[in-house]
């Protein structure tokens, strides 16, 4: 499973755009992208998965440039309840564990 | 419709006490992972269950921890003779079929071990 590299912690304010890239050099050809975000006390929850290019939910947009080797999840308009960890992942075992990294704790500031 | 469920929520034992966790997956959902979360080691995995067997016990920590799975359904994580370093938040995840689906978690259950 690829090895994950992305920014320990970081900043924002309501109202702007926050991107946390994640930089996964040895991906697979097989291996896609997911992002988990995961709240104080709970359990992580999806949030967006994708091969290549651009993805697009409700929720986020994930960007992965051709050479696949880092993506960045895009947070539209951030408020105070999108403070959380955002932990990237990449590849899946047969099985399908996941494997995660330490995540990026984000903090939403009013 | 309901979503994966743990119980007990909280548990708080004492040294070299067995104590049994428990996990519902969302009804359906063949392929359950158990997940373990501590301050000094992150979220790891400890195993993985399709159907009622279990192909991937890799991350069991020793031979102190057991889970078994029944009906295709709930599962048990057994810890015995519990250690101070077991203190942390167990979760449990469920899928449809295993492989890259998504995983849906439960809340976990925080074990402190006096």
């Amino acid at each position: 499973l690829a090895k994950t590299t992305q920014p320990i912690s970081m900043d924002s304010y309501e109202g702007q755009e926050v991107n946390i890239t994640c930089s996964h050099n040895n991906i697979a050809t097989n291996d896609y992208i997911t992002w988990y975000q995961q709240f104080p006390s709970q359990g992580p929850r999806f949030i967006i998965q994708g091969y290549k290019t651009k993805v697009t939910n409700e929720v986020a947009s994930l960007f992965i440039p051709a050479d696949r080797k880092s993506s960045t999840l895009s947070l539209p308009r951030v408020s105070l309840s999108d403070t959380a960890v955002y932990y990237c992942l990449v590849g899946s075992s047969n099985t399908g564990k996941l494997i995660f990294g330490q995540g990026t704790t984000l903090q939403v500031k009013p | 419709g309901a979503g994966v469920s743990q119980s007990p929520s909280n548990k708080v034992t004492e040294k070299g006490k067995d104590v049994e966790l428990r996990c519902d997956p969302i009804s359906g959902h063949t392929a359950l992972y158990w997940y373990r979360q501590s301050l000094g080691q992150g979220l790891e995995f400890l195993i993985y269950f399709q159907g009622n067997s279990a192909p991937d016990k890799s991350g069991l920590p020793s031979d102190r921890f057991s889970a078994e799975r029944t009906g295709g359904s709930v599962s048990t994580l057994t810890i015995q003779r519990t250690q101070q370093e077991d203190s942390a938040v167990y979760l449990c995840a469920s899928s449809i079929r295993g492989g890259g689906e998504t995983q849906y978690f439960g809340p976990g259950t925080r074990l402190l071990v006096l």
